[in-house]
């Protein structure tokens, strides 16, 4: 079974550029979650879906991040502007019963 | 407020000696418990999870882990350690469905195997 897809791996970007991320979630999990991790910490939540349905965006920094998961399965998360600060590896995860599948991560680098 | 506090940074084992990795919760309900390894570049993958009855749970690679209820903990362990499990370690309290039903992550623990 495939695990959680992430893409791209890695992207670097000027500030006040945009970028997106996609993920593709493992097949049948209703739960998808976008986290953010910063250097030399733990992963901390931008927002969770269950299905369509955003359940908790309260982390999500509205003015500049955006996500959506069209149809309940893959799932976009979109940065504009980016500012220097969003350098990180965004994560996407998964989830039936209640434990998390994570991808490998998109690492952003802004410039 | 939820909170997970990993309080060694960074630990260094001789190959084939023990390992311990500690990991103090704060959460007023049971806990949800899951033990993380991150290799450098990759995501997370599930070590172990603890959702209730036995107290000691064996999880992937030869880990287990310990619930304290009294001592809010759920230490991670491996009775020898290999040199492939140098890697970063997290700690994760899951929040109830009706409380976010996210994980909330500790700092991590660097782990340095020497040969």
């Amino acid at each position: 079974e495939a695990g959680v897809v992430q893409s791209p791996r890695y992207k670097i970007i000027e500030k006040k550029q945009p970028v997106a991320f996609w993920c593709n979630p493992i097949s049948g999990h209703n739960t998808l979650y976008w986290y953010r991790q910063n250097l030399g910490q733990g992963p901390e939540l931008l927002i969770r879906y269950e299905n369509e349905e955003a359940v908790d965006d309260s982390q999500l920094p509205k003015d500049r991040f955006s996500a959506e998961r069209l149809k309940g399965v893959d799932s976009t998360l979109k940065i504009q502007p980016a500012e220097l600060g969003d350098s990180a590896v965004y994560l996407c995860a998964s989830s039936l019963t209640g434990e998390a599948f994570f991808g490998q991560g998109t690492r952003l680098t802004v410039v | 407020a939820q909170s997970v506090t990993q309080p060694d940074i960074h630990i260094t084992v001789s190959e084939g000696a023990s390992l311990e990795l500690r990991c103090n919760y704060s959460y007023g309900a049971t806990p949800y418990l899951f033990w993380y390894v991150q290799s450098p570049g990759q995501g997370l993958q599930l070590l172990l999870k603890y959702f209730s009855g036995d107290t000691l749970v064996q999880g992937i690679k030869g880990f287990e882990a310990e619930f304290k209820r009294s001592q809010s903990s759920f230490n991670l362990r491996k009775p020898s350690v290999h040199w492939s499990d140098a890697a970063e370690y997290f700690c994760a309290v899951g929040l109830l469905y009706n409380q976010g039903g996210k994980l909330i992550f500790g700092q991590g623990t660097e782990l340095s195997v020497k040969p």
